[in-house]
């Protein structure tokens, strides 16, 4: 089975603090995706990134980078010069297929819930 | 291109009630996955179906059920629903089975 552990659960910044959200995940498999969504107070889940299992290159979107280290099974979003408008709940996620096209869907974290006060 | 969209937006039902939720997906797009988010939690997979077959299932009970049609929408049922269905239902698109999935913006489901 899949696991996924935000330990983090509220963190709160000043406006243009950096912020680093952790991930460590848990499976079996040695094919597997990560992923990262932001879901802002209006529900709909937004996509940010998604990492396989073979690419562990840190990859940087603008203000967004994102660490991958198989070693710790871990996955960390950096935001750099945080804006209040990257309020919101993130969340870290899992996924494994199956040669046979099975599917267990995206296993979630928690959520961290990440507040940036101006 | 319009993205994943839900309907309705909000229900309410009382306990013992059946309820039907629809998601068409994003254009092009032929799978359709159905989670449930109870409050202050991650999402909880519930059905996974491409090419309106079901491909994955999670844990949940026999009371929840899903289908996909030719055009690839899906709807998912809740028979005889408990206090506990209340959360937020969302379907996620995707291309194929191993490609990213978009959200919709959900239903609220609550049970009274």
């Amino acid at each position: 089975a899949q696991k996924v552990t935000q330990a983090q659960t509220e963190i709160s910044v000043v406006e243009k603090e950096d912020v680093t959200l952790d991930c460590v995940y848990e499976t079996r498999d040695t094919t597997y995706y990560l992923f990262w969504y932001k879901q802002p107070p209006s529900g709909e889940l937004v996509f940010l990134i998604r990492r396989n299992s073979f690419d562990e290159q840190n990859e940087i979107s603008g203000r967004y980078s994102w660490n991958f280290q198989k070693s710790t099974s871990s996955f960390n979003f950096t935001i750099t010069a945080s804006q209040v408008v990257d309020s919101a709940v993130y969340f870290c996620a899992l996924s494994c297929y199956y040669s046979g096209g099975g599917a267990d869907g995206l296993t979630f974290g928690k959520g961290t819930h990440l507040i940036i006060q101006p | 291109d319009a993205g994943v969209t839900q309907s309705p937006t909000h229900l309410i039902k009382t306990r013992g009630q059946h309820v039907t939720l629809r998601c068409s997906p994003i254009s092009g797009h032929k799978s359709v996955s159905w989670y449930q988010q109870v409050l202050g939690q991650g999402p909880q997979f519930i059905f996974q179906y491409y090419e309106k077959e079901e491909r994955g299932r999670g844990n949940f009970p026999d009371r929840f059920s899903a289908r996909q049609f030719p055009n690839y929408s899906s709807e998912l049922n809740v028979n005889a629903l408990l206090l506990g269905d209340s959360a937020l239902y969302l379907c996620a698109s995707m291309i194929g089975t191993l490609d990213t999935q978009y959200f919709g913006p959900g239903t609220r489901l609550t049970v009274l």
